[in-house]
This record gives structure tokens, sequence and C-alpha cells, in this order.
């Protein structure tokens, strides 16, 4: 059985500041792991994915996210953060053998002061 | 290439009616995955259907049920409606069944059940 903890709930950063979203997963095999975002009323964006290539991943947006595996977490980062960046954040897990098949956190909603 | 696009965008239904929710799969995408995202929590995989035919279910009763078509448009049936069912109801489709394949996610039905 795969998991995925989502430390805080709610993320209060100022403009211009560092984001740091929390992601731990649970997977007794190799994991693939996944961000997305959800603005309101809208459905998930894929921000970046981890597939066993490089374990620092970038994607859109300038966000990125490192695969540690001895801490089984996948942190989500942008160095400063915008006022668009405000939505909902959720990291989910897969595996080879469920393709498709994500089991997600439970979100981090992430505000951006002005 | 159009998105993925789902019908209707809200829906409310009464305890015990049955409601079903379609599906429209990006171009060139041949498989399917639903999720329910219950309010303040992550999507929860329902099942995902490749070329017509379900290929895995999570933890959800038999009263949900599915189909996709040979033009792999998709739609998700939901028997004897209970409260709990209330949720944003997400449908992601993807080009097959490679773990690395993206998920492109549609904006999802709300669907209210009192």
């Amino acid at each position: 059985a795969q998991s995925v903890t989502q430390l805080g709930s709610h993320v209060s950063v100022s403009e211009g500041a560092l984001v740091l979203l929390r992601c731990n997963y649970s997977s007794s095999v190799p994991p693939y792991l996944f961000w997305y975002v959800q603005y309101p009323n809208q459905g998930l964006q894929l921000l970046l994915k981890y597939t066993s290539a490089a374990t620092l991943v970038k994607g859109i947006n300038g966000f990125e996210a490192e695969f540690k595996k001895s801490e089984t977490s996948f942190h989500l980062t942008k160095p400063s953060a915008h006022m668009s960046d405000a939505a909902e954040y959720f990291c989910a897990v897969s595996d080879q053998e469920n393709a498709g098949k994500s089991t997600f956190g439970d979100g981090t909603t992430l505000t951006v002061k002005p | 290439e159009t998105g993925v696009t789902q019908s209707p965008t809200h829906l409310i239904k009464t305890r015990g009616q049955q409601v079903t929710l379609r599906c429209s799969s990006q171009s060139g995408h041949n498989t399917v995955s639903w999720y329910q995202q219950a309010l303040g929590q992550g999507p929860q995989f329902i099942f995902q259907y490749y070329r017509e035919e379900e290929n895995g279910r999570g933890n959800f009763p038999p009263r949900f049920s599915g189909l996709q078509f040979p033009n792999y448009s998709s739609e998700l049936n939901v028997n004897a409606l209970e409260l709990d069912d209330s949720a944003l109801y997400l449908c992601a489709s993807t080009r097959g069944t490679n773990p690395t394949d993206t998920q492109y996610f549609g904006p999802g039905t709300r669907l209210t059940v009192l």
C-alpha cells in the first residue's frame, strides 16, 4: 500500500519569499511522485514528476522538487513566491504497477501575502 | 488538441437516486482514470479504464461503475446515492498505461447529494 502525507494543510508566505511545501511518502516499491496544483473550481494541473531519473526535478512556473529516498520525501520549492501561486497543492504517488492510479495527499493551501 | 472535458459541471441529486457523469478524453488518449475529491481532501482513485476494459479499481463499492466507449470517452455511474457521495468527481486521461505518462485532468463535476 502507498500513502502520502503533506505536512501543513495551510502555508502562508509573503510575495517574493521562499515557498516550501512538504511531502512524505510511503511505498514498498520504487515510487513515482507528482506534484499538482489546483485553482478554485478547476481540475488538477501537473507541476512536475519524478520517474526515477534525476532526483532534482524542475517543473513549470519555477517550481522544483527533490526526491530524497533516505528521508522518503519529495518537498516542493520555489525561490520567490508570486501572487498567482496562491492555490491548493497536492502531492501524489504511484508506481510501475499502478500507472494512473495515484494516491494523493490531502493537499496544502498556499496563501501569498502582498 | 482539445483537453479533457467533463459534463455536467454541477449536479444536484437526492439520496437513493442514480447519476451518470461523463468524460471526454484528450485526443489520442486511451486510458481514463476517475477520482473522487471530497471537500478538503485529496482525490481518491475510483477506477481506471484502458481500451474499454476496467484496469484497476480503488476502494469503492460496486454501486460505482463505469464504461469506456470506442472513442475512449468514459462514464461514471453511481447508484443508490448517499450523502457522502457529495464530492468533486475528476477524470484524467493518459496516452497509455506507462507510469511516466502524464495524466491530464478535467475540470470536474461537482455532485451534491441532498
